[in-house]
């Protein structure tokens, strides 16, 4: 059975950091693009980041140069730095992974992250 | 970037069908994704690839695109699946790639 659990949300501050962490299982972690989709409380999905299976990471706009997605294949896991935060970054943090080329098969639980002073 | 147009709402009585729509320029020439969503909850896949389902997803689900349209059909609509559903398709040429609908709630009468 395929697992992600997300962990390492919590409270932070305008400017401040938090690392995200995915632990995988149940499937070949290491031939599997892996992606982090948000949500604001209320609000749509969207996409965050990108790390596929050959290494390219991609970021959308608002977080490029502020985030950076990692994996260690070794630990079946995926990361999330997240530096220089702000509170529109506040959101539930969902850790998927990828599947045939565009979709999101399979999605952990999510992890709260808040932005706030 | 690529923009996807959903209704905010689709409402639908037990036992008929309910239609949510997807618009997007040329969405008939990418690969549509769907999810559903209840609350407090992850999302699930639910179509892929325009007409696809996971394994484990009734076949009360399925999905048309063409042109600048597509469409989630669920038929014999079921108390639980009442939820928000999603589009989505990914366009390199975009920015962001991945791009999601803003979300239709399907509510059961």
């Amino acid at each position: 059975e395929v697992q992600l659990v997300e962990s390492g949300g919590g409270f932070g501050q305008p400017g401040g950091s938090l690392r995200l962490s995915c632990a995988a299982s149940g499937f070949p972690f290491i031939s599997y693009d892996m992606h982090w989709v948000r949500q604001a409380a209320g609000k749509g999905l969207e996409w965050v980041s990108s790390l596929d299976a050959s290494g390219k990471t991609s970021y959308r706009g608002s977080v490029k140069g502020r985030f950076t997605i990692s994996r260690e294949n070794a630990k079946n896991s995926l990361y999330l730095q997240m530096d220089s935060l702000r509170v529109e970054d506040t959101a539930v943090y969902y850790c998927a992974r990828g599947y045939i080329d565009s979709a999101f098969d399979s999605w952990g639980q999510g992890t709260q992250v808040t932005v706030s002073s | 970037s690529y923009v996807l147009t959903q209704p905010p709402s689709v409402s639908v009585a037990p036992g008929m069908t309910a239609r949510i729509t997807c618009g997007g320029n040329n969405i008939g020439r990418k690969g549509v994704n769907w999810y559903q969503q209840k609350p407090d909850q992850a999302p699930i896949l639910v179509i892929y690839y325009d007409i696809d389902r996971p394994s484990g997803i009734p076949d009360r689900f399925s999905g048309a695109s063409s042109g600048n349209t597509a469409t989630l059909t669920i038929t014999r609509v079921e108390a639980g699946d009442e939820a928000d559903y999603y589009c989505q398709v990914l366009d390199n040429r975009s920015d962001p790639p991945y791009v999601f609908g803003p979300g239709t709630k399907v509510t059961v009468l």
